[in-house]
């Protein structure tokens, strides 16, 4: 597609409940990346995708949090048991090249997610 | 990982050329500096990326001094258009494993 993809835009959901954001990527991009932006903050890395390579995982906060990465295009950042403290926006960004080296990341309008 | 600092707020007026300086000390030598801007409730935009010297688009200048230890995104002539949080970031495929981390950004304020 012409630019990278999320849905949904807004979720609200109970404390406790599973949830799932989808994110489709640029048709090509090999590389794509999850972030969690709480308000009024700064992006927290998440987790990598890289071709077929094992993701980098390092960033996931908790075993709640879990994505993949199905054909190498579109992801799936699921979050069990949701807590309050999930609540925020779950941006989704592609790359052509890993790290951005050769145009950056192109970023998804992300995903706002509200625990009750 | 290669850190980077960066002003927390800076004010303009329109019209004005805007100069936001970031500090990365231990840039690794395989790491591109990219700048991104992010308005609310937007994803962050990528706008300009560089190696080292100077970088220009339609957009923005990037002035990378020859040690690489900082980096400065000239915006020309700010309009009110323009306030938004601006971060820089260091990384590449040699370096992080691929992915780019954020810092806190500069919020870049335009006034009339």
């Amino acid at each position: 597609g012409a630019g990278v993809s999320q849905s949904p835009s807004n979720k609200v959901t109970e404390k406790g409940k599973d949830v799932e954001l989808r994110c489709d990527p640029i048709s090509g991009h090999t590389a794509l990346y999850w972030y969690r932006q709480s308000l009024g903050q700064g992006l927290e890395f998440l987790i990598y995708f890289q071709g077929n390579s094992a993701p980098d995982k390092s960033g996931l906060p908790s075993d709640r949090f879990s994505a993949e990465r199905t054909g190498g295009s579109v992801s799936t950042l699921t979050i069990q048991r949701t807590q309050q403290e999930d609540s925020a926006v779950y941006l989704c960004a592609s790359s052509l090249a890993p790290g951005g080296a050769d145009y950056g990341y192109t970023f998804g309008s992300g995903t706002r997610l509200t625990v009750v | 990982l290669a850190k980077t600092t960066q002003p927390i707020s800076m004010d303009s007026y329109e019209g004005q050329e805007v100069n936001i300086t970031c500090s990365h000390n231990n840039i690794a030598t395989n790491d591109y500096i990219t700048w991104y801007q992010q308005f609310p409730s937007q994803g962050p935009r990528f706008i300009i990326q560089g190696y080292k010297t100077k970088v220009t688009n339609e957009v923005a200048s990037l002035f990378i001094p020859a040690d690489r230890k900082s980096s400065t995104l000239s915006l020309p002539r700010v309009s009110l258009s323009d306030t938004a949080v601006y971060y820089c970031l260091v990384g590449g495929v040699y370096n992080q494993g691929g992915k780019l981390i954020f810092g806190q950004g500069t919020e870049l304020s335009v006034k009339p």
